[in-house]
Parts: C-alpha cells; sequence; structure tokens
C-alpha cells in the first residue's frame, strides 16, 4: 500500500513548546515537499529536498522552523519554540523527479493546534 | 501576491450537469499545471495535469484546458457525481534549475446537488 505516512495526526501544544512532525515519503520517491495548510494562506511551499537534499526552503521561517531528512525514509518538521499563529494543517508531500515536473502525493496530514 | 488564483471559493452544480472550475496564474515561468481533489481530513490527492505544450488533457470524466495567452486553466467534471463533492485545488509549477514546488491556489469547494 503505497502512501505518505503523517505522524502525528494531531497535536495539540502550549505555546513555546517544541513540535516534530515526522513523515514517511513513498518507498521509491526521491523528492519531499512540506506544506501548510490556513484558512488565510491556503496550501503553501514550506521546503522540499531531493535526494535527502534541501533544495529549497524560502517558505519557511528560519528562526523557529527546521527540516530534515535524516534517512530517505524519514523526513522530520520541527518547531521551536511553537506560536499561536503555527497553527495550521501540516502536509508532507513525495514524487519522483529528476529536474522535471514532480507530481506530489500528499499524507493525510498533521493538525497541529498551538494555545 | 497569489500567483496562482482560484476566484469562486465555492460552486453549486446538479448532480449530472457539467462542473467548471477555473483557475488564473501570473507567473509566466508556470509551465505544469495540476489539481488536485480533498475531502475533509484528508491530503490532497492527485487527479490530472497538463503541460504547456498542449491545451487540453482528458481522463475519464475530467477535462483540464489551458489557455497560455489569457493565462487561464479551467477544470471540467461532466456528469457530476455527488462523489465529486469535495474542494478542488489548482496548483502550478515551473523548473528552475532542477529544483521544484508547487503553488497552489486556495481551493474551490464543489458541492454537488441530487
Amino acid at each position: 500500500d503505497a502512501r505518505v505516512t503523517q505522524t502525528p495526526r494531531h497535536k495539540v501544544t502550549e505555546m513555546g513548546q517544541e513540535v516534530t512532525m515526522r513523515c514517511q515519503p513513498i518507498l521509491g520517491h526521491n523528492t519531499v515537499f512540506w506544506y501548510r495548510q490556513t484558512m488565510m494562506q491556503g496550501l503553501e511551499l514550506l521546503a522540499y529536498f531531493r535526494n535527502r537534499a534541501p533544495l529549497d526552503d524560502s517558505g519557511m521561517p528560519k528562526d523557529r522552523f527546521s527540516a530534515e531528512m535524516p534517512d530517505a525514509t524519514l523526513a522530520t518538521l520541527k518547531i521551536q519554540p511553537s506560536e499561536p499563529r503555527d497553527s495550521a494543517v501540516y502536509f508532507c508531500a513525495s514524487g519522483f523527479g529528476e529536474g522535471v515536473n514532480t507530481e506530489a502525493f500528499f499524507g493525510q496530514g498533521t493538525r497541529l493546534t498551538v494555545v | 501576491d497569489q500567483q496562482v488564483k482560484q476566484n469562486s471559493p465555492s460552486l453549486s452544480v446538479q448532480e449530472g450537469r457539467i462542473s467548471i472550475l477555473n483557475c488564473d496564474y501570473t507567473n509566466s515561468m508556470f509551465d505544469y499545471f495540476l489539481w488536485y481533489k480533498k475531502y475533509p481530513a484528508e491530503g490532497p490527492t492527485f487527479l490530472i495535469s497538463i503541460s504547456s505544450i498542449k491545451d487540453k488533457n482528458e481522463d475519464g470524466r475530467f477535462t483540464v484546458f489551458l489557455n497560455k495567452s489569457a493565462k487561464h486553466l479551467s477544470l471540467h467534471i461532466v456528469p457530476s457525481q455527488p462523489g465529486d463533492s469535495a474542494v478542488y485545488f489548482c496548483a502550478a509549477s515551473a523548473v528552475r534549475g532542477g529544483a521544484d514546488g508547487l503553488t497552489f491556489g486556495k481551493g474551490t469547494h464543489l458541492i454537488i446537488q441530487p
């Protein structure tokens, strides 16, 4: 069953706490994306990796957000410290591409609430 | 500044009729366009795509039309079915030095009425 798996599905945390979201991309995919969905902004690209190397993280607030790929089967998005404005649904997506347009397959998302 | 715009937040269509969802873009570097469908509490799922070298792509009940000169694309669903009720996102990408990513519109909530 090839799908992108995200954990946790839901997370409620207090302002100032560290939050880590995890993503297991589809086996064989070499590109991993992190998106954030809010009512105001819709779906925004935060960062993405190709062959585990970060290619673009310009959409991410650098002072508090960090994205890593410790290995080909795990991508993480960390927020430290978290703020109420970070409340959103965070989607991970994966795809296969080498300099061509990459069709992305999405996970079910992590709904983050920072109180 | 939204580079991909879906100006209709919602659309209501009667079952069996044609649904037409519209999308406009401003970045002339975009060369690949996709439509995603999203149900509540689920991630977006890929529906259909079109490259800028084409003006039409068809897959079953779904057809995407691209008008490059107008920077406009549309998704046609015919006939519309109750299961088509969802939020539809238009997305675009441009190849930049081998890197890639999708820019999404804010979505159109399609409601199919019996």
